[in-house]
């Protein structure tokens, strides 16, 4: 099973400030088949980015993945309030089953 | 848009089968995969499986002995049932499109397995 490890837990930013979400693999994600999801209190989780780097419909291109084998980070250019939320890392590339991290907290 | 509302009861009794129901609006369950997922207290979220349109599925190792996935394509739904559950089985539980990356999810319903 591939354990996904995500940093920092809790990222405070202000709004116009960068984030940089890590999310590290156990071991390498085949394929880069690996997502970000986005959530907020009483709303249902929101695709961000899948493979790795290719960003979700209707998602603002201040948002960015990177990254390949085992080390993948989501960026945030300039943090809008909107953008305060949990996001979670999931892989999908590997043996089932498949796995997600445990969350990055974005908060203001 | 594509929407999805998980829908079954709050409580189940141990040793019972927890039974779920997923609808989906804004698109048919005849294509792609769906997944369910859960997320117990204090816990990461945790992939249980998803099942194909024609009813193939793959599920979690964990799970498998007690889990089974289908698709209604007549009432556009997808259902999970989990045999034999206990107190580690407390968990929201989400429906999603998808089997690999999951596009849309369901807001989650919270089952709880007490006595």
């Amino acid at each position: 099973e591939i354990v996904l490890t995500q940093s920092p837990g809790i990222l405070s930013l202000s709004p116009g400030e960068r984030a940089a979400l890590s999310c590290r693999a156990s071991q390498s994600v085949s394929n880069n088949y690996l997502a970000w999801y986005q959530h907020k209190p009483g709303q249902a989780p929101r695709l961000v980015m899948s493979d790795a780097s290719r960003r979700a419909t209707d998602i603002p291109d201040r948002f960015s993945g990177s990254g390949s084998g085992t080390d993948f980070t989501l960026t945030i250019s300039r943090v809008e309030p909107e953008d305060f939320a949990v996001y979670y890392c999931h892989q999908y590339g590997g043996s089932l089953p498949y796995t997600f991290g445990q969350g990055t907290k974005l908060e203001v | 848009q594509v929407q999805l509302q998980e829908a079954g009861p709050g409580l189940v009794q141990p040793s019972e089968t927890l039974s779920l129901t997923c609808t989906v609006s804004g698109g048919s369950v005849s294509i792609i995969q769906w997944s369910w997922i859960r997320q117990s207290p204090g816990e990461r979220l945790e992939w249980i499986g998803y099942v194909h349109h024609d009813g193939s599925a793959q599920y979690s190792p964990s799970l498998k002995s007690r889990v089974t996935m289908s698709v209604d394509t007549f009432k556009n739904q997808v259902s999970l049932n989990l045999r034999s559950v206990s107190a580690a089985d407390t968990a929201v539980y989400y429906c999603a499109r998808g089997g690999w990356s999951l596009t849309h999810w369901g807001q989650g319903t919270q089952v709880t397995v007490a006595s």
